[in-house]
């Protein structure tokens, strides 16, 4: 059981680069979630999933995409990479939603030169 | 929109210490969960407390639901405490939205 996994954990992209993460949970899930972490500025939820096939915004949407085709993977893409995204991206997953228990991916590094 | 502001945002303690750690939110909530990001960057949960009192070895959490706060307590410091301590909230439309952080450093 390996619980929340992301793909990759690192990665350095030049700005205009275009990228996809990949988030993945075998706990059998209904809820997704994308988070971005900055230096002093906790972590900010990007974008949500309620279960397969939907997808809703966060706090700091713009810039991303996403999509749930499969319940258990939940992707984050950057289309045009700019130095702004340059952060530490979670993904997290929980069985029902905001009420309950939330688990966390080992996060991926992102740096836009 | 929805805020969630923790204090102190930073604390030095010697170890074998206590603290508490405060979490304010601005609305009713569903849920609310603290965090534990240790020096590697994991993210563990700790409590899972809409309301009232839990207890888990030297750490303890209140949530006042109707006074919009719930406290960490850590008891007896010790220096794997370090790291920063998040609180989490949720909302109606399954939102879960984080605090700024309590970044705590046990001293040797």
């Amino acid at each position: 059981n390996a619980g929340v996994t992301q793909t990759p954990k690192f990665r350095v992209l030049k700005t205009g680069q275009s990228m996809t993460l990949l988030c993945a949970q075998d706990m059998n899930h209904e809820y997704m979630y994308w988070y971005r972490q900055d230096p002093g500025m906790g972590l900010r939820l990007i974008h949500y999933s309620v279960g397969e096939g939907t997808t809703a915004k966060g706090e700091v949407p713009d810039g991303y995409n996403v999509s749930r085709l499969k319940k258990q993977n939940f992707l984050l893409g950057l289309e045009s990479a700019a130095p702004s995204q340059t952060s530490v991206y979670f993904c997290a997953s929980t069985l029902g939603g905001g009420i309950d228990t939330q688990y966390f991916g080992p996060g991926t590094r992102l740096t836009v030169l | 929109g929805i805020q969630v502001e923790q204090s102190p945002p930073d604390l030095i303690l010697q170890e074998g210490a206590n603290s508490t750690l405060r979490c304010n939110f601005s609305d009713s909530v569903n849920n609310l969960q603290w965090f534990h990001q240790n020096p590697w960057g994991q993210l563990i949960n700790l409590f899972y407390i809409p309301s009232g009192t839990k207890q888990n070895g030297r750490l303890s959490a209140t949530t006042v639901a109707t006074e919009r706060y719930s406290l960490l307590y850590i008891s007896s410091s010790q220096t794997t405490d370090s790291g920063v301590y998040f609180c989490a909230v949720s909302y109606w439309d399954d939102k879960i939205i984080f605090g700024k952080g309590t970044r705590l450093h046990i001293l040797p």
